[in-house]
């Protein structure tokens, strides 16, 4: 069974840019996470999708932040501007439902520059 | 406000003795705890997982205690192996959105050969 993909695995950019990140999760989760991780801190959750809907973004800094799931399969998630304090690992997360274990992609290391 | 605590950021043992990894919460409304293991570069793996009705789950060399009255949980690894070297992630959900994950910061874990 395949994991969680990301891409890219690495994003070098300056600040005031913009970044996208894509996401696609294990066949058949229907909820999908975004965490943030800095580093020397555990993994914060940013946004969380019950298929194409969402069903927590409380942490996610909604004025420079955004993020889809379309057709309740993949995801991306969008950082317009990026700002210094966003160099974290954003890691993607699937589960069958919002009470079965989540399983972790790779991540994206972003470092804004 | 850090609900999930892991107070020390590294812990080393020998090959063969005994690891504990400590974790503390604040929120009484967690009532399932879960430990991650995560190599650089890659996304956090599940290990073993606890609910909040027992005090003990073993598997294999893994054991997660949970003491509800002092908000304290704990991983014993026994014996220890250097393959087990990796950062511990300390993790709970509960109250109004089961599905969300809140993490400590994490132990480093080294073991020795």
């Amino acid at each position: 069974e395949a994991g969680v993909a990301q891409s890219p695995r690495y994003k070098i950019i300056e600040k005031r840019q913009s970044v996208a990140f894509w996401c696609n999760p294990i066949s058949g989760h229907a909820t999908l996470y975004w965490y943030q991780q800095i580093l020397g801190q555990g993994p914060k959750l940013l946004i969380q999708f019950q298929n194409n809907g969402v069903v927590d973004d409380s942490q996610l800094p909604k004025d420079r932040f955004s993020a889809e799931r379309l057709k309740g399969v993949d995801s991306t998630l969008k950082i317009q501007p990026a700002k210094l304090e966003d160099s974290a690992v954003y890691l993607c997360a699937s589960s069958i439902t919002s009470t079965t274990l989540q399983y972790f992609g790779p991540g994206t290391r972003l470092t804004v520059t | 406000d850090q609900q999930v605590k892991q107070n020390s950021p590294s812990l080393s043992v020998q090959e063969g003795r005994i690891s504990i990894l400590n974790c503390d919460y604040t929120n009484s409304m967690f009532d399932y705890f879960l430990w991650y293991k995560k190599y650089p570069a890659e996304g956090p793996t599940f290990l073993i997982s606890i609910s909040s009705i027992k005090d003990k789950n073993e598997d294999g060399r893994f054991t997660v205690f949970l003491n509800k009255s002092a908000k304290h949980l704990s991983l014993h690894i026994v014996p220890s192996q250097p393959g087990d070297s990796a950062v511990y992630f300390c993790a709970a959900s509960g109250g109004s959105n089961t599905g969300k994950l809140i993490f400590g910061q994490g132990t480093t874990l080294q073991v020795k050969p």
